[in-house]
């Protein structure tokens, strides 16, 4: 079956613009997670959907970083006035229920790169 | 609060030799450990979980791990190592469902022919 889709798998923007990164959970899968992973910062979580609401946005690193989850499913990820230090892997993850202690499925990621 | 220490940022094994990728967590709470591995350019797979039940968890492609509560660890072994295991693997420890995993800094696995 199909996994955990991210697109783009690559984004180059210059510093300042804003930009939408987009995840497709497993179907029937209710839980979405998005981290990311920067050198020497290892994976980090940024925030958790169960159905389209956000529980936790405890790992949103600044007000230019928001999230939204429309029917359950897609989500999308925006950066605005993007940032040099933005510059990291963005992974997402969905698991079929919610919770952190469930197994989640990753996505291959994107990777943005800052100018 | 709770963590997770990879103590070794890179290993390096030959070809059919065991593997251990070692794991030491921090945590208040009985929690669920994750092992989960990175190839280049891929996506996490996970590789196995413990949740309270064996302590002995068997995962895929000949990989377990052992969950030992006096000790804080839960490292990750095989017998014998192929080239294809030559990736990045991730210790995550969950305390509950409503808290965030904590991933460690992950350990780069090398396997020379």
């Amino acid at each position: 079956g199909a996994g955990v889709s991210q697109s783009p798998s690559n984004k180059v923007t210059e510093k300042g613009k804003d930009v939408e990164l987009r995840c497709d959970p497993i179907s029937g899968h209710t839980a979405l997670y998005w981290y990311r992973q920067s050198l020497g910062q290892g994976l980090e979580f940024l925030i958790y959907f169960q159905g389209n609401s956000a529980p936790d946005k405890s790992g949103l690193p600044s007000d230019r970083f928001s999230a939204e989850r429309t029917g359950g499913s897609v989500s999308t990820l925006t950066i605005q006035r993007t940032q040099q230090e933005d510059s990291a892997v963005y992974l997402c993850a969905s698991s079929q229920t919610g919770g952190f202690e469930k197994t989640q499925y990753f996505g291959p990621g994107t990777r943005l790169l800052v100018l | 609060a709770q963590s997770v220490t990879q103590l070794d940022s890179h290993v390096s094994v030959s070809e059919g030799t065991p593997v251990l990728l070692r794991c030491n967590y921090s945590s208040s709470y009985s929690p669920s450990l994750f092992w989960y591995v990175q190839h280049p350019n891929k996506g996490l797979q996970l590789l196995l979980k413990y949740t309270s039940a064996a302590t002995l968890v068997k995962g895929i492609n000949g990989f377990e791990a052992e969950f030992k509560k006096s000790e804080t660890s839960f490292h990750l072994t095989k017998p014998s190592a192929h080239m294809s295991d030559a990736a990045e693997y991730f210790c995550v420890v969950s305390v509950s469902g409503n808290t965030p995993l904590v991933f460690g800094k992950g350990t780069r696995l090398s396997v020379i022919a």
